[in-house]
């Protein structure tokens, strides 16, 4: 079974229209996450959800907005997409055990392309 | 704010031969944790380790073993008798120790051995 799994995997779609990116973990984890990985592989944080509620938002366009049904599910939805939306995107959970850490899951990621 | 650094953009060895991948960070808690994650060709983020601020003994698990030094803020990775399937880029990342659980990524590694 897959912990962290997202579709799809590959996506290409045009400058201006609206995609959604789907994420889901059977880990039982409280929280989940998104990061984008640009061109250059550099990974950075853009939300994190901790059961269903928004935790962190960076600063990123509103035109990305996350939703999280439930504590399983967090999907990614962006608006008027733009070429320099073209990265990949991963998914990741993470179980907060008290004051401890532990290591975050990631999905396989969603190539997505704009042209 | 946390910062990790990994200077070493991409490395080139011989199989079996050692090789030692570098991480600094820098952060203001007393509290963090420090994640690497091995990213093969095929694009997944594995985890490898986890370790957290208060536990500065090294680690070694088969052929991977991890050097951490609080005075220097290191988190040093050593594989030794490198193989082909190490081929891949490497991630050094940090953690708060609580609440914001979401990781700052390193730029990463590119190690390539070849055979």
């Amino acid at each position: 079974d897959t912990a962290v799994s997202q579709t799809p995997k590959y996506l290409v779609t045009q400058m201006g229209n609206d995609k959604s990116i789907k994420c889901e973990q059977n880990l039982g984890h409280d929280t989940m996450y998104w990061y984008k990985q640009d061109s250059k592989k550099f990974l950075k944080i853009m939300f994190s959800y901790n059961n269903k509620e928004l935790i962190i938002n960076e600063t990123v366009p509103n035109r990305f907005s996350p939703k999280s049904p439930d504590k399983a599910h967090l999907n990614l939805h962006i608006n008027s997409l733009e070429l320099g939306d073209s990265a990949v995107y991963f998914c990741a959970s993470s179980q907060g055990l008290g004051r401890v850490n532990t290591e975050a899951f990631f999905g396989q990621g969603t190539r997505l392309t704009v042209v | 704010a946390q910062k990790v650094t990994q200077a070493q953009t991409e490395i080139s060895v011989v199989e079996k031969e050692d090789v030692t991948l570098d991480c600094v960070y820098e952060t203001r808690d007393t509290t963090y944790y420090l994640f690497w994650y091995k990213q093969p060709p095929s694009g997944e983020l594995v985890f490898l380790i986890r370790r957290n601020s208060f536990d500065e003994q090294n680690e070694i698990s088969g052929r991977y073993s991890w050097n951490f030094q609080k005075s220097t803020s290191s988190f040093n990775f050593t594989i030794t008798a490198s193989q082909v399937v190490d081929s891949a880029v490497y991630f050094c990342a940090l953690s708060e120790g609580t609440g914001r659980r979401a990781l700052t990524f390193g730029s990463g590694t590119r190690l390539q051995v070849q055979p």
